[in-house]
């Protein structure tokens, strides 16, 4: 079955250490895209990429880091740096094209303590 | 940037009875899209509607696009239990070819039995 995967589904790290989340996709999509989901609200953008070896920021860049070194993978890292972690982490994939809707992994709880 | 916002935050039906949300957004847009997102999960894509398009169905899916308006609803006819979940409005920024889609708030549906 294509889709994607994010994993693990819930993890708990103490305050000041970095960690990363997986998102891995075979629907052979060109486009990746990390967001945030905080209770009650929206998704926002924090990172996302049309191709491999490329990425652009989102509006909540600040504090994590990604990488996009395969096409099937888009990690992202959330540093110390990064004031208030604790949130519901979503990857999307997307074909390339302003009409391709986002395909969704069911998400990563990260709770930093 | 929260580009579009939906309305209500909250809705609560018995089933058989038709939902309508609404969402509102701020600058010209590519197309707009809804989506689904059961608690704890990851979201759904439902339909989408390009800017030059007024109305489109998918099942007992209708939503409409009032451009000159800035705003679009969707409306669920006959709901189910089922159907007991968040939708999101997401849009596709005009003349901005490779950037994410932002979404809204998003309304959270209950459907009672």
């Amino acid at each position: 079955d294509g889709g994607i995967t994010q994993s693990p589904k819930y993890l708990f790290r103490k305050e000041g250490q970095n960690v990363t989340l997986s998102c891995e996709q075979n629907l052979n999509h060109d486009a990746m895209y990390w967001y945030r989901q905080d209770p009650g609200q929206g998704l926002r953008l924090i990172y996302y990429s049309q191709i491999v070896n490329d990425f652009q920021k989102g509006d909540i860049a600040e504090g994590y880091s990604v990488s996009r070194e395969k096409k099937e993978s888009f990690p992202l890292t959330v540093t110390s740096a990064q004031k208030n972690p604790t949130a519901f982490y979503l990857c999307a994939s997307s074909g390339t094209g302003a009409i391709s809707p986002l395909h969704f992994g069911n998400g990563t709880r990260l709770t930093v303590t | 940037s929260q580009q579009g916002e939906e309305d209500p935050q909250a809705l609560s039906i018995q089933e058989g009875e038709n939902a309508t949300m609404n969402c509102s957004y701020k600058t010209s847009i590519n197309n707009l899209q809804w989506y689904r997102q059961n608690s704890g999960r990851g979201l759904v894509h439902l339909i989408l509607i390009r800017s030059n398009e007024r109305e489109k169905h998918s099942g007992r899916l209708r939503v409409t696009l009032d451009t000159s308006k800035k705003s679009s609803s969707l409306l669920i006819t006959a709901s189910r239990a089922a159907d007991t979940a968040s939708y999101f409005c997401a849009t596709a920024l005009a003349n901005q070819a490779g950037t994410a889609l932002i979404f809204g708030k998003g309304t959270t549906l209950s459907v009672s039995s």
